[in-house]
């Protein structure tokens, strides 16, 4: 079992709907990540987070610490939100990133 | 515009071949990362540097060389590898290697003959 899980592993969804992406970890962290990565590879940073939430555009992400949860939603998603989306956890004690499988999201207009 | 460039973006190489990675920054930072990923699989760590100085090695194959000559450029040589090393090759940086987010290059994909 990984140490940091995401649901779902694939989500269509039509455009302007609501998007929930899923990430729990059984480590102890000092943040939790998302990143997305498109077509191609390159990877973009999309949120740090140690407690409660931060938002940025059409995306937000929330953590329950006590949960060992978070979740990234997109609000009035949109076919250029299709890309993989990944959690991963700061280790609080050896402080590398540990990643999640991804969520391949694909948003049809 | 990551910030992070890799080259070569996509490399083909024989199982015999010498070839080098490379990656540079000019975002100041000073930890640099080697990531590998392999199809269906989470990103692994291979190598993190910070001020030029190795602070981790993944326990990853000597067929894999890390240089990291500056704070500002990173090295992946490569020699003898197998056809399971054939992955995208992640770069990334980071201000510090503690509480940081990590700014990633576009990825190197090889393929090994």
């Amino acid at each position: 079992k990984n140490e940091v899980e995401q649901s779902p592993q694939n989500l269509t969804a039509q455009e302007g709907e609501f998007i929930t992406i899923n990430c729990s970890y059984s480590v102890g962290i000092s943040a939790l990540h998302w990143l997305q990565q498109h077509p191609g590879g390159g990877i973009v940073s999309l949120f740090m987070l140690s407690s409660g939430k931060k938002k940025h555009g059409r995306l937000i992400a929330t953590i329950n610490i006590q949960e060992k949860h978070s979740s990234l939603h997109i609000t009035a998603s949109h076919p250029r939100d299709s890309a993989v989306y990944i959690c991963a956890a700061s280790s609080y004690n050896t402080d590398k990133l540990i990643f999640g499988t991804g969520t391949r999201l694909q948003v049809f207009p | 515009e990551t910030g992070v460039t890799q080259t070569p973006r996509h490399l083909v190489m024989g199982m015999t071949n010498k070839k080098s990675l490379k990656c540079e920054q000019h975002l100041g930072h000073n930890a640099m990362y080697w990531y590998k990923q392999s199809a269906k699989k989470p990103l692994e760590l291979m190598f993190v540097y910070n001020f030029k100085e190795q602070t981790e090695n993944n326990s990853v194959p000597s067929r894999f060389s890390p240089e990291c000559p500056n704070s500002s450029h990173l090295f992946l040589h490569l020699h003898t590898l197998q056809p399971e090393d054939s992955a995208l090759y992640l770069c990334a940086s980071s201000r510090d290697t503690m509480m940081e987010p990590q700014h990633f290059g576009d990825g190197t994909r090889l393929s090994i003959l």
